[in-house]
């Protein structure tokens, strides 16, 4: 049982390219979330996906996309990098959407921009 | 006042001694207050969490003391152990009105064998 699950681990774009980061979970779970974890910032969520067919703006979403493929997929799309967006990305998923759920975290992709 | 102030920034204890985290928050609509532990090279994992109508949760070494009217919560870890070692997020969410899941800056702890 994997879990969450989240490609590419590593990656490294210059200024200006675009990027996709995926996401799945084999736990069959209604709600999923994108986060960015910077140091001494905690994280701050990007993007999240209440039910299959629905995205909502997180705290931080300027200068992403995301996109519900499926029940098991949330993508998480930057088209076109920024040095400030280096940063370690971590999708989530929750069985519902709400606010005592445990969130179930992917290891993360870490990602620099130059 | 979305924020969720988490104290130290880092901590170190002896082995069997007891670890205290600290975390404070201003917005009253929050009503569930998970901790997650994550270790190098991971996600943050899920490890006990309360809701406001609890003043202490307990399970195992690891317990919450919740005090609703200061508007802040505790992670203790007692007999804390080198495997305890990482880092500790507390949180804070709500669904009313716009959905919030805000996370602590984080504590850095080390546990000395």
């Amino acid at each position: 049982n994997a879990g969450v699950t989240q490609t590419p681990k590593f990656q490294v774009l210059k200024t200006g390219q675009s990027m996709t980061l995926q996401c799945a979970q084999d736990m069959n779970h209604n709600s999923m979330y994108w986060y960015r974890q910077d140091p001494g910032m905690g994280l701050r969520l990007i993007y999240y996906s209440a039910s299959e067919g629905t995205t909502d703006k997180g705290e931080v979403p300027n200068g992403y996309n995301v996109s519900r493929l499926n029940k098991r997929e949330f993508s998480l799309r930057l088209e076109s990098a920024a040095p400030s967006q280096t940063s370690v990305y971590f999708c989530a998923s929750s069985e519902w959407f709400s606010s005592n759920q445990p969130q179930h975290f992917g290891d993360g992709t870490r990602l620099s921009i130059l | 006042q979305q924020q969720v102030k988490q104290s130290p920034q880092s901590l170190i204890v002896q082995k069997g001694g007891i670890s205290i985290i600290n975390c404070a928050y201003e917005n009253t609509a929050f009503d569930y207050f998970p901790w997650y532990q994550q270790f190098p090279g991971k996600g943050p994992a899920l490890l006990i969490a309360i809701r406001p109508d609890v003043s202490e949760k307990k399970e195992g070494r690891f317990t919450i003391s919740f005090n609703k009217s200061a508007k802040q919560f505790s992670l203790h870890i007692m007999d804390s152990q080198p495997g305890d070692s990482a880092t500790y997020f507390c949180a804070a969410s709500t669904i009313s009105g716009t959905y919030k899941y805000i996370f602590g800056t984080g504590t850095r702890l080390k546990v000395l064998a």
